[in-house]
């Protein structure tokens, strides 16, 4: 079966020092992989996504992440963090169900920016 | 914004109510999905409908149920309800189905406590 793991619950980091959330995947077979943000009160927002094309992905906000299926790992960067950026970061595998699409999240992140 | 439209934003119900939330898909998006987000549980799938029809299903309590409309708007319906209940549940959509790497947009959900 199709899930995401990851590792950290939550992440510290100051203000302008890079960003790094890891997350692992299990799949049966080349997968769609997604991150997705949740500030506070808000919705889900996507970051960016993984389609089986460029390994290394780019995404809003400066935020990128690589997918190296040798370590079954989709971990999610940025090289400098914004006060912003403080929410609630989940990882997420696409798998497909009998003709239908379903997401599997991670149990997520919280993202802390210390000044 | 991601164009996926919730109410009510929240919702302050007793147990043993019945209550509707409603969702409207961004304009165009065939597919819409409904998930629940708990503190306990994360976040679960709970039903996709596609055009009109249900696609797959999720955690879906048998005290839930839902349903998409000829303007694609959709409703979860959530009756007898108890305190687990309580949750942010979210609504989706997307332009097609039954493709992995199809991108999902959430709207900003609705809160509903039940006391």
């Amino acid at each position: 079966a199709q899930s995401v793991t990851q590792l950290d619950s939550h992440v510290s980091v100051s203000e302008g020092t890079p960003v790094l959330l890891r997350c692992n995947y299990s799949s049966s077979y080349s997968p769609s992989l997604f991150w997705y943000v949740q500030h506070p009160n808000k919705g889900l927002q996507l970051l960016l996504k993984y389609t089986s094309a460029a390994t290394l992905v780019k995404g809003i906000n400066g935020f990128e992440a690589e997918f190296k299926k040798s370590e079954t790992s989709f971990h999610l960067t940025k090289p400098s963090a914004h006060m912003s950026d403080a929410a609630e970061y989940f990882c997420v595998v696409s798998v497909r169900v009998q003709g239908a699409q379903k997401l599997v999240f991670g149990q997520g992140t919280r993202l802390t920016i210390n000044p | 914004d991601s164009g996926v439209t919730q109410t009510p934003k929240h919702l302050i119900t007793a147990t043993g109510q019945r209550v509707t939330l409603r969702c409207s898909p961004r304009s165009g998006d065939l597919s819409v999905y409904w998930y629940q987000q708990s503190l306990d549980q994360g976040l679960q799938f709970l039903i996709q409908y596609y055009n009109g029809e249900e696609r797959a299903k999720g955690n879906i309590l048998e005290r839930f149920s839902a349903q998409q409309f000829p303007d694609l708007h959709s409703e979860l319906n959530l009756s007898s309800l108890e305190l687990g209940d309580s949750a942010l549940y979210f609504c989706a959509s997307s332009v097609r189905t039954g493709v992995a790497g199809n991108t999902i947009y959430f709207g900003e959900g609705s809160w509903l406590t039940v006391v």
